[in-house]
């Protein structure tokens, strides 16, 4: 069974940094394209990032560009996003999924919050 | 950016056919394969991706789903609706960058 396991959201700071974790099983994570979709407090879903299976490629939304890095370690099994200087606007919870175009298996979510 | 136009709700009644739709501000069609997903999300949980590339059903979703289009016009059908599928549906197109989705349409009962 594919499970994703998304940790370190939680309350900061606008300004601050945070970095988010998701652990991946069920599956052979190195043969896959991985994603962070976010989806704010009663609203829709955003396209966060992309990176390719090895790593080697990875996308941004332009509002993200500069302050977001996606990347993962194949061998722990595990994608990340380092996010600085986050906004209020960043205010989401954030998913880990699967796919390069469309989303196959997602994880429950973890919770960002910016504010003071 | 790509923008994606549903309409925000549908009363349906159950055993009835539905039609959600979604309409594309340009393509997301190449000459292969039209870049639309949709995906099911109900309350408190995760999206669950029901059919890709416009019309593929995704493995264990059941064959009351069903996608059609391209281009720029493209539809969800539930036929028949079960209790089950009250929830709010999303389209997502991954041809143009941003990848972006619709705002969703929220299946209500009559």
């Amino acid at each position: 069974e594919v499970q994703l396991v998304e940790s370190g959201g939680g309350l900061v700071q606008p300004g601050r940094s945070m970095k988010l974790s998701c652990a991946a099983s069920g599956f052979t994570f190195s043969n896959y394209g991985m994603a962070w979709v976010r989806q704010a407090p009663t609203k829709g879903l955003e396209w966060v990032a992309t990176i390719s299976y090895d790593g080697s490629s990875t996308y941004y939304r332009d509002s993200v560009k500069g302050r977001f890095t996606i990347s993962r370690d194949n061998a722990k099994s595990t994608l990340y996003l380092q996010m600085n200087s986050l906004r209020s606007e960043d205010t989401a919870t954030y998913y880990c999924t699967t796919g390069n175009y469309f989303f196959a298996y997602w994880g429950q979510g973890t919770l960002v919050t910016v504010s003071s | 950016d790509t923008v994606l136009t549903q309409s925000p709700a549908l009363a349906v009644s159950l055993g009835q056919r539905v039609t959600i739709s979604c309409k594309a501000s340009e393509s997301v069609s190449s000459s292969s394969y039209s870049y639309m997903h949709w995906y099911q999300q109900k309350p408190g949980q995760q999206p669950k991706l029901l059919i890709y590339h416009a019309s593929n059903l995704e493995s264990g979703v059941p064959a009351r789903f069903s996608g059609s289009g391209s281009g720029t016009d493209f539809t969800l059908n539930i036929d028949p609706v079960e209790a089950d599928d009250i929830a709010t549906y999303f389209c997502q197109q991954s041809w143009n960058d941003p990848y972006t989705f619709g705002a969703g349409t929220k299946l209500e009962l009559k």
